[in-house]
Formats: structure tokens, C-alpha cells, sequence
């Protein structure tokens, strides 16, 4: 494809069900990033991947929220014991340039996350 | 620890009048700085990116520059259309390879 994809769009799960969120980078980017976005604000950085090291995980909120990227392509954000306060918007970005000076990231649509 | 602001949150005016948006960051320590759109219910596009080396960069109508002493960024939109209707967030890129953004500013073009 052509872009950053992911998966489910969108995402309702009762609280304390465990969910898992896909993000298929665009192809032979190294880095893969995911953030977390609350209605009406900016997304947050949750961590990131250089191809399958996960090289930065300071903005995971808790223990209950785990990624990982075992091939360095495909990675899967899973929270568990969902709570009310993860509902967001739920994004992940690729990279081609780890180093250097163009380092655009590229982002995909998104998982809209619902905790009821 | 960075932090970014932009302001004002939301902004209405007229077709056809020239937009400005304003971004600010705490850390002047930045690699980069780039904008971004997002449409209601949509992932973010990149508009532009903008090297800490660099003082703007313009694609179309858009025009973006950086003050990275002053910690401050500007986006300007050229004779704004109803499509520009939209929320735009600017990021910067310090240590690190995260992106930290802004609460973005809602944007409305009347017709």
C-alpha cells in the first residue's frame, strides 16, 4: 500500500477487555512510532521502534499497554484491562530516516478506541 | 522537558482572507519542526517540514517559518477556501526521535 495503515478503525470494548491494535508501516520504513490522541488535543507519544528494537517506550501511561514490532514491519499496540480513561484516538507513524536531517513521519488514519 | 503551544486554538474568517497560525516551543534544541493537517475523524497529513538549519519552506499556497532562538514557528495560508477548513498541529522533533505537538488550531473558512 501506499501509506501507514491500521486496524480496526475503530474499536469498542467494554471495560477490562484486552485489545489489540494494528499498524502496518509504509513498506521498508525503519522507524515506527505510536501516539495517542484525547478529543480535542494533540496526540502524545507513547513509543518507538527502530526496526524491531523497541528503542523508547517513556510515554506508555502504564503497565497495561505493551508494543511490539517482531519482524520490524508489523507492529501491534495491546492494552490490557482496558480502563475508561484509554478511550482516544489511537495513532501510528513510519519513518524512512532514523538519522539525519529528513525524518518526516508519515501518519496513518488512526484507531478510535471506545472503553464503555 | 519540551512543550508546545499554538495559538489561538480556533480561528474563523472569510474566504478568501490570508491565514496565520502561530506555534511556539519551549526547548530551542530542535532537529526539526513540521505541520501538519487533520481532518475531523482523520489521521494527520503533512504539510511541511521545516529543518532546524532552515528559516521557511513553501509548498503552494502555504508558507512556514521558523525562529528557532525565539521558539516560535508561523504558518501562513494564502487566500484561504472553505477547503482549508480543518485542524492544524505543528510537532517538533528534539532529542529523540519523538514528535511533540501541539494542541493544534481549529481552522474555519466561511464561504
Amino acid at each position: 500500500g501506499a501509506g501507514v495503515s491500521q486496524s480496526p478503525r475503530y474499536k469498542v470494548a467494554k471495560r477490562g477487555q484486552d485489545v489489540a491494535l494494528r499498524c502496518d508501516p509504509i513498506s521498508g520504513h525503519v522507524s515506527l512510532f505510536w501516539y495517542q490522541q484525547a478529543l480535542g488535543q494533540g496526540p502524545e507519544f507513547l513509543t518507538y521502534f527502530q526496526n524491531e528494537a523497541q528503542l523508547d517506550k517513556s510515554g506508555l501511561p502504564s503497565d497495561r499497554f505493551f508494543a511490539e514490532r517482531p519482524e520490524g514491519s508489523v507492529s501491534t499496540l495491546k492494552i490490557q484491562r482496558t480502563q475508561q480513561e484509554d478511550s482516544a484516538v489511537y495513532l501510528c507513524a513510519s519513518s524512512l530516516v532514523v538519522r539525519g536531517e529528513y525524518n518526516e513521519q508519515f501518519f496513518g488514519p488512526g484507531t478510535r478506541l471506545t472503553v464503555l | 522537558k519540551q512543550e508546545v503551544t499554538q495559538i489561538p486554538a480556533a480561528l474563523s474568517v472569510p474566504e478568501g482572507e490570508n491565514l496565520v497560525l502561530n506555534c511556539s516551543f519551549t526547548d530551542s534544541a530542535i532537529y526539526n519542526l513540521q505541520w501538519f493537517r487533520q481532518d475531523p475523524g482523520k489521521g494527520l497529513t503533512s504539510l511541511l517540514l521545516i529543518q532546524s538549519s532552515q528559516r521557511e519552506q513553501t509548498s503552494g499556497r502555504l508558507n512556514a517559518s521558523l525562529d528557532k532562538s525565539s521558539g516560535r514557528s508561523t504558518l501562513y495560508i494564502a487566500a484561504s477556501q472553505p477547503g482549508d477548513s480543518a485542524t492544524y498541529l505543528c510537532a517538533v522533533r528534539a532529542a529523540g526521535n519523538k514528535l511533540t505537538f501541539g494542541g493544534g488550531t481549529r481552522v474555519l473558512v466561511k464561504p
